[in-house]
Formats: structure tokens, C-alpha cells, sequence
């Protein structure tokens, strides 16, 4: 079946930098456009970004536009999320989740980032 | 602030009906597809509704969707306590070439 598994997430201080992975089965991995959402504790869903089928095009939302970087490896089916000076408002649970046209599906199981002294 | 607003919470007891608002603009759900997402604690969300009224496999019709300009809604009918989760509607946003999500409703079956 359609299976997105993230990894990578863990505890880093303030500034520091994490890299996420999330890997595809049981789908066209390089046929789908990508996108990384994250929920704070408690908080709802937020779109972080997204990057086309052949790493052509990449966006990001502002919160996140200069410290994180989106990319992909269509022979492996990994995608990755390249974190940089990261924030304490970075912590979250961190979803991929593969993009049809008008919708997400499906999404990862999710990997804890946590920012923190 | 999210995007797309829905209320924070709903109530119903088992058995009853319930309906989930969702409202936007016409950079989002009023010129695209509103597609609805289940997330139990813990887990991960799971794609309910898509294309505005369509279920994936395996969705009872006990939930339906649909919309009407910048709005969207989601119904659950024969209320079960299985059916607490919270619910977030999402869709793509022209202007900001981004997806937006609604803040989530919580639902609680008394």
C-alpha cells in the first residue's frame, strides 16, 4: 500500500540544525509533487513546504523561507527537509505527505522535532 | 491564525448529526477543491474527504461534504464515540501557492 515514513527528528538546541528524511512505497514517488507540514504541541496544521516532481520549483512559508531547504532523491523515493537555524517555535511533529493535484495522501506517521536548552 | 476558519469545537451525542463549517476566500476554497482530514491523538491525519464531497475507500457515508462559494462543510450522521477526533479542512491557496488548513474542530460525541 501508498506509505510515507519519516525519520531524522530528535532534540537540538537553538540555532542548531536537523535534517529529515522521509521515504516512499507503493506509489510513483517521482510522479507526485511533496510537501512537509508540521503541527506545534497542541496547535493545528501548517503547511511548511513544497517541491515539484523534478526539484524544479520549491516554496516555502514565510516562517520558515531562508533556514529551511525542501529537496528530493526520485531514485531512492526520499525526500528531505534540510533545517537550519532552527527556533524554539520549530518544535513540532513534522508530517510529508504526497501531494494528488487537490489534496494530500497520503501523509507520514509524523517525527518529533524538539528545539530546546 | 490559520487561513481557513472553523470552529474550535463541536458537540453531538451517538447517534445524532453534526456539521463542521469551514470558511475561506476566493483564493482558496472558493476556486479549488476542499478536501477534509481525521486526526485521532497521537496519530498522524488521514484523508476523510476529497475533491470537496468524494470518499476514499474504506470512509463510511456516514460523512459527506460539500461547498458553496468561499464555504465548506463536513457532515457526520449516526454519530459513534469513535468518531472523537479533531478534523481539519484543507485546500490550495492561488495567491499564496501554498495549501492552507483550517485551525481544526475538535469533535466530542457526549
Amino acid at each position: 500500500q501508498e506509505q510515507l515514513v519519516e525519520s531524522g527528528g530528535g532534540l537540538v538546541k537553538p540555532g542548531g540544525s536537523l535534517r529529515l528524511s522521509c521515504g516512499a512505497s507503493g506509489f510513483s514517488f517521482s510522479d507526485h509533487y511533496m510537501s512537509w507540514i508540521r503541527q506545534a504541541p497542541g496547535k493545528g496544521l501548517e503547511w511548511i513546504s513544497w517541491i515539484s516532481s523534478s526539484s524544479s520549483h520549491t516554496k516555502y512559508a514565510d516562517s520558515v523561507k531562508g533556514r529551511f531547504t525542501i529537496s528530493r532523491d526520485n531514485a531512492k523515493n526520499l525526500l528531505y527537509l534540510q533545517m537550519n537555524s532552527l527556533r524554539a517555535e520549530d518544535t513540532a511533529v513534522y508530517y510529508c505527505a504526497a501531494e494528488r493535484g487537490r489534496f494530500l495522501n497520503p501523509w507520514g506517521q509524523g517525527t518529533l522535532v524538539t528545539v530546546s536548552s | 491564525q490559520s487561513v481557513l476558519t472553523q470552529p474550535p469545537s463541536v458537540s453531538a451525542a451517538p447517534g445524532q448529526k453534526v456539521t463542521i463549517s469551514c470558511s475561506g476566500s476566493s483564493s482558496n476554497i472558493g476556486n479549488n477543491y476542499v478536501s477534509w482530514y481525521q486526526q485521532f491523538p497521537g496519530t498522524a491525519p488521514k484523508l476523510l474527504i476529497y475533491d470537496n464531497n468524494e470518499r476514499p475507500s474504506g470512509v463510511p457515508d456516514r460523512f459527506s461534504g460539500s461547498k458553496s462559494g468561499p464555504s465548506a462543510t463536513l457532515g457526520i450522521t449516526g454519530l459513534q464515540t469513535g468518531d472523537e477526533a479533531d478534523y481539519y479542512c484543507g485546500t490550495w491557496d492561488t495567491s499564496l501557492s501554498a495549501w492552507v488548513f483550517g485551525g481544526g474542530t475538535k469533535l466530542t460525541v457526549l
